[in-house]
């Protein structure tokens, strides 16, 4: 049983370029978020697809956006890069149709992207 | 306003010692749930434990444990017969519960360095 799978492992940008990253839920899975971890700081959430929607969504800019698709895989996509986007990118998947209280997100390893 | 609280500086313990890793949480929902999870310096984040609010009983999972004190707001990590591999960044999240939220909000962390 595959887990979290994200692309690529690292990533170097400089400022102003665009990038994006990609994350494949653990099998039986439907809900993606992403996450920012910043050196020295717990993850910060980004937004939440559900259904291929922008479900809910942190306190981030319209910088970055994302997608899901049909098979519930994701995309991360950050326009005009900054320096403090520097971080490391952490997918986490979900059965959020399950209706439970308990919902366990599993994460995969994360992206780190260096902003030069 | 910061939701989850940790606040300890990096923890040195023995091998085979116990540590208690603090947490404090705000929030006003009467439902809502508290995870703890492990970041290794690989990156990823490895669930240990969940709480639920209206869960009456300390939860345990083999060496883990979480102090639920509810009228304090505190979810303290106890792990017990410290292991080398237990040398990690600690991170208490908690999620808002209402249907289909599953963001988590997330502390700053407690590094441990398990010594032998």
């Amino acid at each position: 049983d595959a887990g979290v799978t994200q692309s690529p492992t690292h990533l170097i940008k400089t400022r102003g370029q665009q990038v994006t990253l990609r994350c494949s839920p653990k099998s039986g899975h439907d809900t993606v978020s992403w996450y920012q971890q910043a050196l020295g700081q717990g993850p910060q959430f980004i937004f939440q697809y559900y259904e291929e929607e922008e479900r809910q969504r942190g306190n981030f800019p319209d910088r970055f956006s994302g997608h899901q698709f049909p098979n519930y895989s994701s995309e991360l996509n950050v326009n005009a890069l900054l320096l403090g986007d520097s971080a490391l990118y952490l997918c986490a998947s979900s059965l959020v149709s399950s209706g439970s209280i308990y919902n366990e997100q599993f994460f995969g390893p994360g992206t780190r992207l260096t902003v030069l | 306003a910061q939701k989850i609280t940790q606040t300890q500086p990096g923890m040195f313990v023995q091998e085979k010692e116990a540590v208690t890793l603090d947490c404090t949480y705000d929030t006003s929902d009467q439902s809502y749930g508290l995870f703890w999870y492990k970041q290794p310096s690989s990156g990823e984040m490895i669930f240990l434990i969940y709480q639920g609010s209206y869960d009456e009983q300390n939860a345990t999972e083999g060496r883990y444990s979480l102090n639920f004190q509810k009228a304090r707001k505190s979810a303290n990590l106890v792990i017990s017969a410290s292991q080398l591999g237990d040398s990690a960044m600690y991170f208490c999240a908690m999620r808002e519960t209402f249907y289909g939220n599953n963001r988590l909000a997330f502390g700053k962390g407690n590094q441990v360095v398990v010594i032998p």
